[in-house]
């Protein structure tokens, strides 16, 4: 069953430290997996995008890891500030059908000063 | 680049109703629209695929006569609530996929900002 499990469900840091959030998918054929920041009432945001040949990507403070191997990512946030509040949902992608997105349930994080 | 708009952002309608949901890629054609609901503390389910010129693909469950969606072009789908009823009150977001949109990931969707729809 394809599925996308993110842990922890929800996480409280303090303003400027880092955190790091978890994604572990069972999903095939696998094409791709993004990172969305979602805050909100808001539409999610692309963060990261990454296919199978990438393990690391990074968009400013946000980096993202992939091991395709354990079927697992991370979504490490340095340097957190309070706008850093959001949903961040890890989405994994197959290669097959017209869409296929498999998103998981999201990892909600507050940024407290 | 690649901006995804959708109106309104907020719609109270009463319940009977029916309600018209626009999506639009701004700057990029998108042969691919997606059409979302996400209720509260849930993530994003897809409702259907919606491809320029042709008729659009629902998900299990979803009723296609209730949902009517129109992809008249490559930058516009629409999505009309028919018949509306309080459970139908949700966040409905969109999103499409670029067609050419230079420099960007062949895979990337990009997602409206969401409609709030409140059914009373």
């Amino acid at each position: 069953k394809n599925q996308v499990e993110q842990s922890p469900q929800s996480l409280i840091i303090l303003e400027g430290k880092n955190c790091t959030l978890q994604c572990n998918y069972t999903v095939s054929p696998f094409s791709n997996l993004r990172w969305y920041k979602q805050d909100t009432g808001r539409g999610p945001v692309s963060l990261t995008i990454m296919t199978f040949s990438e393990n690391t990507k990074s968009n400013g403070r946000y980096t993202a890891t992939l091991d395709a191997d354990t079927k697992q990512s991370s979504l490490h946030i340095t340097a957190s500030q309070l706008s850093d509040s959001a949903s961040y949902i890890c989405v994994v992608g197959v290669r097959t059908g017209a869409n296929n997105l498999f998103f998981g349930t999201g990892t909600r994080l507050t940024v407290i000063p | 680049g690649a901006v995804v708009s959708q109106h309104p952002s907020r719609v109270i309608c009463k319940s009977g109703t029916s309600v018209k949901i626009e999506c639009r890629s701004l700057d990029f054609q998108a042969t691919t629209m997606f059409w979302y609901r996400q209720f509260p503390k849930q993530s994003l389910m897809l409702m259907a695929t919606s491809n320029e010129g042709s008729k659009a693909t629902y998900e299990q469950g979803v009723e296609k006569d209730k949902f009517l969606i129109n992809h008249a072009s490559l930058t516009l789908s629409t999505l009309t609530v028919t018949s509306a009823h309080p459970e139908d009150s949700s966040f409905y977001i969109c999103s499409a996929r670029a067609l050419g949109a230079g420099g960007n990931h062949p895979y990337e969707q990009y997602f409206g900002p969401g409609t709030r729809l409140t059914v009373t």
